[in-house]
């Protein structure tokens, strides 16, 4: 079943500006991971973030994460038409059961030139 | 870094025909390789967790008979989509793992399996 929900469903905005995702989950995580999709290709990742972290930067990506809430963040600071793309929060999750990522169902990015 | 291969990118078939997709890392071991469906504007599911030298690990409402999957190598892992119907149709990706859950997963470019 789908854990992450992420919010917006879809986004536009003016290249320069910055655009920010959410992400929502429901289980204890070992980790988060955002990915970037672009239509109909695999999906590249971006930047992990572990349970006791708070915030990772890399490049123009800031992801913040709240255990508490159960919620992240993603930033993409001075927006580029290239991150015209969809975005996708997965959780690794703890306590058992699946190896494998469980994905939002992400947020679609559009950067108008 | 961290290469995933997936192959072919596509294929178009004929219902019942069976159709294999390969995974490879190519330059670096993969201790666990994932496999992934995803249907139009949809997220990922995951279908099974495969280990080197093991047998894969499906998920729930995925059929083991249906979809079989080996891992014979830590650099190589095959999907093969017996008897494919037009429900098959999809979208299906892998992804490779070096080591333990703390570590990113690296993803091919999918393949894109039509079923007429």
């Amino acid at each position: 079943s789908q854990q992450g929900e992420e919010d917006p469903q879809a986004l536009s905005i003016q290249e320069g500006e910055n655009a920010t995702m959410n992400c929502s989950y429901k289980t204890s995580i070992n980790n988060l991971q955002w990915y970037r999709q672009n239509s109909g290709r695999g999906l590249v990742h971006l930047i992990l973030i572990r349970s006791n972290e708070r915030e990772k930067h890399s490049g123009r990506l800031r992801v913040t994460l709240d255990t508490s809430k159960k919620s992240s963040s993603l930033l993409i600071t001075a927006s580029r038409a290239a991150d015209t793309a969809s975005y996708f929060c997965a959780t690794h999750n703890s306590g058992g059961g699946a190896d494998g990522l469980t994905f939002g169902k992400g947020t679609h990015l559009i950067i108008q030139p | 870094g961290a290469v995933v291969s997936q192959h072919p990118s596509w294929v178009i078939c004929k219902s019942g025909t069976s159709v294999k997709i390969e995974c490879r890392s190519l330059d670096f071991q993969a201790t666990t390789m994932f496999w992934y469906r995803q249907f139009p504007k949809q997220s990922l599911m995951l279908m099974a967790t495969s280990n080197e030298g093991s047998k894969a690990t499906y998920e729930q409402g995925v059929e083991k008979d249906k979809f079989l999957i080996n891992h014979a190598s830590l650099t190589l892992s095959t999907l093969t989509v017996t008897s494919a119907h037009p429900e098959d149709s999809s979208f299906y990706i892998c992804s490779a793992r070096e080591w333990g859950g703390d570590q990113p997963q690296h993803f091919g470019d999918g393949t894109r399996l039509s079923i007429l």
